[in-house]
């Protein structure tokens, strides 16, 4: 079957750097994306990977690693507006995305 | 700006009754789609579509029936609610084809089925 698993849920304090892991088993890879939502609304997009290494996007980088199934959201210098759910998806070789359930990150001031 | 609409942010209905869910996109996106989104769970895919008229089940598309009729408008109706379907409901839209893994959001509907 395929299967995306991130942690459930993570704590980070404010200024601080937060990893957000997210390892992946999938028939087929086309791509891994990263959204954030934040409560009561909807998801928007994050990043998206589709080489290995490292995608740098302001305070957001996103790492992608093809060959162990992984990728991570690196976010920097946190803020309270940061606290969110952050779903890690991939697009499986039918082009469908595959969703993890999503990580639910709390910044503490 | 980009925008999905959805008709109804919260809806309560009774077992049994007939529920639509209404999804409008501006963006003159080829491709719509409806999930259901639960605590604990990833978003499943219900349906979607890549061209007016054109559907396709997803992963969960069991109680569920779609509509496209217009380019822009992607429907979702429950033609005999049950308390299993209650959850969050996203409709979602990309551009085309090979751009299916960036999607634009509507808020979301929540339905509770008593």
């Amino acid at each position: 079957g395929q299967n995306i698993d991130q942690p459930t849920e993570m704590t980070a304090t404010e200024g601080a750097i937060v990893q957000i892991n997210c390892t992946y088993q999938t028939s087929g890879f086309n791509g891994l994306f990263w959204y954030q939502q934040h409560a009561g609304e909807a998801p928007t997009f994050l990043s998206y990977n589709v080489l290995d290494g490292l995608e740098e996007k302001g305070r957001f980088s996103s790492f992608l690693s093809r060959s162990k199934g992984y990728s991570y959201l690196l976010l920097k210098e946190l803020q309270m507006k940061d606290s969110a759910s952050y779903l890690c998806a991939v697009l499986d070789s039918n082009y469908q995305l595959i969703w993890g359930a999503g990580t639910k990150l709390i910044i503490k001031p | 700006d980009v925008k999905v609409t959805q008709s109804s942010r919260y809806l309560v209905k009774r077992t049994g009754e007939k529920v639509f869910l209404e999804c409008v996109q501006d963006m003159d996106h080829e491709n719509m789609f409806w999930y259901r989104q639960d605590p604990g769970l990833g978003l499943r895919l219900i349906y979607f579509s890549y061209d007016v008229k054109m559907k396709e089940k997803g992963d969960i598309p069991e109680g569920y029936s779609v509509s496209r009729e217009k380019k822009e408008r992607f429907s979702l109706i429950l033609e005999s609610a049950s308390t299993n379907q209650t959850s969050m409901y996203l409709c979602a839209s990309s551009r085309g084809q090979g751009d299916t893994g960036e999607l634009f959001f509507g808020e979301g509907s929540r339905l509770t089925v008593l």
